[in-house]
């Protein structure tokens, strides 16, 4: 299994730009590194993914370190919308196994 | 606009009654995926299907079966050997092979 590990807890205030770790030590060359959000009672929602490069996107950029070991979820500008619990995973095949997740607080 | 639906988002049984989860999309997308989630949890997988008519167990299918006639639906059943049902299940697809799931709305089943 491709294992991540995440902070279970973080907090940002508001406006302020959020960064958001994870390591994925046992990840292969292959597999993507993705990233969802999850608020109460709905379905995760996917936010951005990469393999080897950074990443930019309208909600997000994703920094991926050079060995590939760990990546950061970068928020540019928190706001209350960004309350969530936030999932780093990786694919085996086409696979994705969930960890935890990091609950994210925004304060105003 | 395409998406996955799932359906009723509340399902109450009372316990020993099998209960079946609907799942569908129009995304055409090829694979498809049960995940379940207990509180303060993270995501089980349950079940998946990478084609018609053929799927595989995830780490903990049992008490759980699926079956996959067409590619838009992928019904989860929770039989009444599944020890603790109670959960919220989410349903996913998949596009392939380097491309991100787009999961549904969850059905929160709770049995009396």
């Amino acid at each position: 299994d491709a294992k991540t590990t995440q902070p279970n807890s973080m907090e940002s205030n508001e406006e302020e730009p959020v960064h958001l770790p994870c390591n994925h030590s046992t990840i292969s060359g292959t597999d993507y590194i993705h990233w969802y959000r999850q608020l109460p009672s709905q379905g995760p929602e996917y936010v951005i993914h990469g393999l080897t490069s950074n990443v930019n996107n309208r909600m997000a950029s994703l920094a991926i370190a050079e060995d590939r070991k760990s990546s950061t979820l970068i928020l540019h500008r928190a706001t209350l919308r960004d309350a969530a619990v936030y999932y780093c995973t990786s694919n085996t095949g086409n696979q994705f196994y969930f960890g935890t997740g990091t609950s994210l607080t925004v304060i105003p | 606009d395409g998406g996955i639906t799932q359906s009723p988002k509340y399902l109450f049984r009372k316990e020993g009654q099998n209960v079946t989860l609907s799942c569908e999309q129009n995304l055409n997308h090829d694979a498809m995926y049960w995940y379940r989630q207990d509180p303060g949890q993270g995501l089980r997988l349950i079940y998946y299907s990478q084609i018609v008519n053929d799927f595989q167990k995830g780490d903990i299918a049992e008490g759980y079966s699926v079956s996959r006639e067409k590619k838009e639906s992928f019904p989860l059943t929770v039989t009444s050997a599944q020890k603790n049902p109670t959960a919220f299940y989410l349903c996913a697809s998949m596009r392939g092979t380097g491309y991100g799931y787009t999961f549904g709305s969850g059905t929160r089943l709770t049995v009396v």
